[in-house]
Order: C-alpha cells, then structure tokens, then sequence
C-alpha cells in the first residue's frame, strides 16, 4: 500500500498570506489528487494531476506534480478565511489511499 | 451539493452493539465505496462495490460489512462496537470519469 506524508500538519497563518503544503511518497504516483473538507462535510475534489511536472492553477491555488511522480505540493497566494479546511492528497486509484492531511486555518 | 447523502447523521451506540449506516448515491454511479476517517485523520479505506459485488477491501476486520443494491443506495454494517470506531464514516460514489463524490459522513460515538 502506497504510504503519503502530508506537510505541515497544521498551519495557521494571517489572511493576505501566503502558504506552500506538500504530498510525498517514497512511490510513483500514477495520478494524484488533492481535496478540501471543511468541518461537517465530505472530501470535496480541487484537482487531478496526471503528467509529471504539471501545473494546474485554480483561481489563487496552484498545484504542482513533481517531476518524478513523487510529490505534490499546493501554493495558495493571499490566504483567505474561506481557504479554511482539512487539504489531503490521494494517488487516485481506484481504491484511493489518503494523507493524513494538513489542517489549515486562515485567520481574519 | 454531491448528490450522495448518508443517514444517520449522527450516532451513539455502546461497545458490543451492531450498528448499520446508509448510503444514497448518484443514480448511474455503480461504484461506492466506504472510508472510516478518526479524529484529526485522513479518511481510511474500508471496502468497495462495484454493482452489488464487493472488488477491493482495506485493513478492516470482517465485522465491518457492507451491501449496495440496485437502487444504488448501500449499507455499511459493523458488528460488535468497540470504542475504536468512533469515527466519521464516508461514503462516496463514482462517475464514468472515475471522479469520487463523497457524502457529508455520519458521524459515529461508541461508549
């Protein structure tokens, strides 16, 4: 079983700020994953990332895939309240194996 | 809105009791599978059915159990409570892109 480190584990920062959390694994992902759960809910999707070295952009977050198919990370520029959540990883397979998940709270 | 939605949302059993939770999936989605998630963790995978068949199971004892029908709707059992599974358990759908739908999770305490 494909094993992922999420990092931090906790972050909390200022709103305006900006803020990098990262996925690894000592395996190759085929595809990998990134969701947002904010409390009360369910995992919400944000993005698939398939080629390694790709860049997706969605409004101010941005995630990256390694080059190597190894790692992952998410930048999110000028942090806002709504950023708020639990951010975890997942290679995306059918059966989806997940980070532990970095808990981020953006204070006003 | 996901458009999968489980009941209870909320549960207290006591340790040894048996507990059923339930499912709604979107209609079309022949794939639902469970997650256990604990406190301050990532979500756990339990098992998945792919048209009323159990295809792929995580590190869970066979206590925990499940069933999906026609109707896609789907059950997860566990049998004899202990305190450990307390937990938010989700549940979630796939579609023809293989994109997961989670449900809001019900939350389950065990005394």
């Amino acid at each position: 079983t494909q094993l992922l480190e999420q990092s931090p584990q906790f972050l909390s920062i200022q709103e305006g700020e900006n803020l990098t959390v990262y996925c690894n694994s000592s395996s190759v992902f085929s595809s990998l994953q990134w969701y947002r759960q904010e409390p009360g809910e369910g995992p919400v999707l944000l993005v698939t990332v398939v080629t390694g070295g790709e860049v997706k952009k969605l409004k101010r977050l941005t995630f990256q895939f390694g080059d190597a198919r190894k790692d992952s990370s998410l930048h999110i520029t000028a942090a806002q309240p709504g950023d708020t959540g639990l951010y975890l990883c997942n290679q995306g397979a059918q059966k989806l194996v997940f980070g532990q998940g970095t808990r981020l709270t953006i204070n006003p | 809105e996901t458009g999968v939605t489980q009941s209870p949302t909320h549960l207290i059993k006591t340790r040894g009791q048996q507990v059923t939770l339930r499912c709604s999936s979107q209609s079309g989605h022949n794939t639902v599978s469970w997650y256990q998630q604990a406190l301050g963790q990532g979500p756990q995978f339990i098992f998945q059915y792919y048209r009323e068949e159990e295809n792929g199971r995580g590190n869970f004892p066979p206590r925990f159990s499940g069933l999906q029908f026609p109707n896609y709707s789907s059950e997860l059992n566990v049998n004899a409570l202990e305190l450990d599974d307390s937990a938010l358990y989700l549940c979630a759908s796939r579609d023809g892109k293989n994109i997961q739908y989670f449900g809001a999770g019900t939350r389950l305490s065990v005394l």
